[in-house]
């Protein structure tokens, strides 16, 4: 059974990068034609994809965070991480990684981690 | 993007009741249109993928239909653990999309 979780610091600082990793277990990053992905939910609101990593390395972005938005992934520890740039009181959220399936499979987001809550606070 | 929209953003529902939730795409998705329940303090669950098909574990009181741009998911006869939130997401393009959620409460 695959599980993942995530991990980084509760509160950052207006304008500063926020860094996040997901640890998956059970499943390697680095195989299965999976799209390891990071989602966020605001307090109240709904869900919002930020971006995901392919098994094979390729990488895509939601078109509202490209620009401040990187995902890597380090197979050695089969783990994978985010960062996001400048932030602003609007990157308060819960962070979730999840792994998306490929259209041969459910074509859906399949597992998630627990979440981490991030406020952007000075 | 392709702007998904879930009505109603809330409703209220007693045990037992058939609930109905829609989801509207900005654009046709074909089938491509997943379903999510999230409890509170708990990542979403997936329940049904392509529109119709139920995930592995899911009660069969769950059901989706749709394609296009309108989507529907039912839940037959209510139960008290299905009070929750539910998100419907598009996949048919890989900048994927949630609608802002429905919040299904007693």
């Amino acid at each position: 059974q695959v599980q993942l979780q995530e991990s980084g610091p509760g509160l950052v600082k207006p304008s500063e990068t926020l860094s996040l990793t997901c640890s998956v277990s059970g499943g390697s990053v680095s195989s299965g034609s999976y799209y390891w992905s990071w989602i966020r939910q605001p307090p109240g609101k709904g869900l919002e994809w930020i971006a995901y990593i392919y098994y094979s390395g390729s990488t895509n972005f939601s078109p509202s965070l490209k620009s401040r938005a990187t995902i890597s992934a380090d197979t050695s520890k089969n783990q994978f991480s985010l960062n996001l740039t400048s932030l602003t009181a609007a990157d308060t959220a819960i962070y979730y990684c999840a792994r998306g399936t490929p259209p041969a499979d459910s074509d859906a987001f399949d597992m998630w981690g627990q979440g981490t809550v991030v406020t952007v606070s000075s | 993007d392709i702007h998904m929209t879930q009505s109603p953003s809330s409703l209220s529902a007693s045990v037992g009741d058939r609930v109905t939730i829609t989801c509207r795409a900005s654009q046709s998705i074909n089938i491509y249109l997943n379903w999510y329940q999230q409890k509170p303090g708990q990542a979403p669950r997936l329940l049904i993928y392509r529109a119709s098909t139920l995930q592995s574990g899911v009660p069969s009181r769950f059901s989706g239909s749709g394609s296009g741009t309108d989507f529907t998911l039912i839940i037959n006869s209510l139960q008290p653990e299905d009070f929750a939130t539910y998100h419907c997401q598009q996949s048919f393009t890989l900048s994927w999309t949630f609608g802002q959620g429905t919040k299904v409460e007693v």
